[in-house]
């Protein structure tokens, strides 16, 4: 598509509930990222993808968190038992190539409008 | 841990006047920099970038940053801001440890007509 789509943009849920939330990339964009903003804090990385694998999954904050990438393009961020403190924007942002070596354009990442999950 | 840290949290001019935020990190090799900018009920958007080269790098609707090694920092200018320059203002930089950006925790602008 013509844009990173995040699908729902708002998800309201019930402490202990499971919720998935859905990214499409930029058509061709190899690399696909989740981030998670919190009220008042900038992005702060969870996961990111190159193809299929999960290249870097050290930002997860813990075991409920989880994300696939089967086919390499659409992406899904799982979270199981939610808790309040889960609440904020959920970001993915795609770029194109292999993202690492420094003065690559892959490491100019497009960002999708998030979707916003509230844990009551 | 590379950390990115913006200084001014909200900033409120009028219309005309100069901006200059802030943007420090801590990695102290090689690394890529980027200003991104949120304008309300949109979604992130890159405004600029520094790869090598000049240190002096202008973007999009009239804004530059100057990247200064010696310093740790990439300062965002613009000589004059307007109503419609109004958003949240974000640094983030990519070192060699790791694929993602690290961004910091953001500057609200916010220009008076």
């Amino acid at each position: 598509g013509a844009g990173v789509s995040q699908t729902p943009s708002n998800k309201v849920t019930e402490k202990g509930k499971y919720v998935e939330l859905r990214c499409d990339p930029i058509s061709g964009h190899t690399a696909l990222y989740w981030y998670r903003q919190s009220l008042g804090q900038g992005p702060e990385f969870l996961i990111y993808f190159q193809g299929t694998g999960a290249a870097d999954d050290s930002g997860l904050p813990n075991d409920r968190f989880f994300a696939v990438r089967p086919e390499g393009s659409v992406s899904t961020l799982k979270i199981q038992r939610t808790e309040r403190g889960d609440s904020a924007v959920y970001l993915c942002a795609s770029s194109s190539g292999l993202a690492g070596g420094l003065g690559s354009g892959a490491n100019v990442l497009t960002f999708g409008a998030g979707s916003r999950l509230t844990v009551l | 841990a590379q950390s990115v840290s913006q200084h001014n949290h909200h900033v409120i001019l009028s219309e005309a006047a100069s901006l200059e935020l802030g943007c420090n990190y801590s990695y102290g090799g090689t690394v890529n920099l980027f200003w991104y900018v949120q304008y309300p009920g949109q979604h992130l958007q890159l405004l600029l970038k520094y790869f090598s080269g000049d240190p002096l790098v202008k973007g999009i609707k009239g804004f530059e940053a100057e990247f200064i090694k010696s310093k740790f920092s990439f300062n965002l200018r613009k000589p004059s801001v307007q109503w419609s320059d109004t958003a949240e203002y974000f640094c983030a930089v990519k070192d060699t440890g790791r694929r993602a950006l690290t961004f910091g925790s953001g500057t609200r602008l916010q220009v008076q007509p």
